[in-house]
């Protein structure tokens, strides 16, 4: 069975340095999204993207944050200058149609800032 | 590897009877599982959770019940009402001596309560 898969598994990076968080999504899916959990909170939406273009986005999703599908199976989020409460897990997932569709969730990439 | 399966992709009931959502898992390391509520256009936002050392946990119309033996977990929502129409995923995550990983999310099931 398919699956969304993320590297790495864990990022360790210091204050103001930028990530990349790397997704390969379901090969059909046309729809890719990024999720935040912050450690004890409850997983966030962050930001939807369709056709090279962001459909929907969150207000934690602010200019630090950048998201790009560089080639036909990659899809990325980036992190510009990353500060401390940016520390938590990222997962990405993908559907086939919109948000109104079953979205499959990648494991996650847990980023710790130091 | 599916490790968190929602079999039913959709549910519909009637308003005022009880809606009843199943969850299987095969991990048994997972100790905390969630269920997330999302509407269209939306994205997941979380309803009610449950830790494996409970077998039940209420809040308001919603119940979550945990049968780690048969690694199965249900909501239930009673009454139903309209506006609980919407695609419920359920979650699983493993908590280590770093937090929460391994987070694993079911396909979700589209419940659609009927006035």
């Amino acid at each position: 069975e398919p699956e969304v898969t993320q590297t790495p598994s864990h990022q360790v990076t210091q204050m103001g340095q930028e990530v990349i968080l790397r997704c390969v999504p379901i090969s059909n899916h046309l729809y890719f999204y990024w999720y935040r959990q912050i450690l004890g909170q409850k997983v966030e939406f962050l930001v939807s993207f369709y056709n090279n273009e962001i459909s929907e986005k969150s207000e934690i999703f602010d200019d630090q944050f950048s998201v790009e599908r560089p080639d036909g199976s990659n899809f990325t989020l980036k992190i510009r200058s990353t500060k401390l409460e940016d520390s938590a897990m990222y997962f990405c997932a993908s559907s086939v149609r919109g948000l109104e569709d079953t979205q499959y969730f990648g494991p996650g990439t847990r980023l710790t800032v130091l | 590897d599916q490790q968190v399966k929602q079999n039913s992709p959709s549910l519909s009931v009637q308003e005022g009877r009880i809606s009843i959502l199943n969850c299987d898992y095969t991990n048994s390391m997972f100790d905390y599982f969630l269920w997330y509520k999302k509407y269209p256009a939306e994205g997941p936002t979380f309803l009610i959770s449950i830790s494996s050392i409970k077998d039940k946990n209420e809040d308001g119309r919603f119940t979550v019940f945990l049968n780690k033996s048969a690694k199965h977990l249900s909501l239930h929502i009673v009454p139903s009402q309209p506006g609980d129409s919407a695609v419920y995923f359920c979650a699983a995550q493993r908590w280590g001596a770093l937090g929460a990983n391994d987070m694993r999310f079911g396909a979700g099931t589209r419940l659609t309560v009927k006035p």
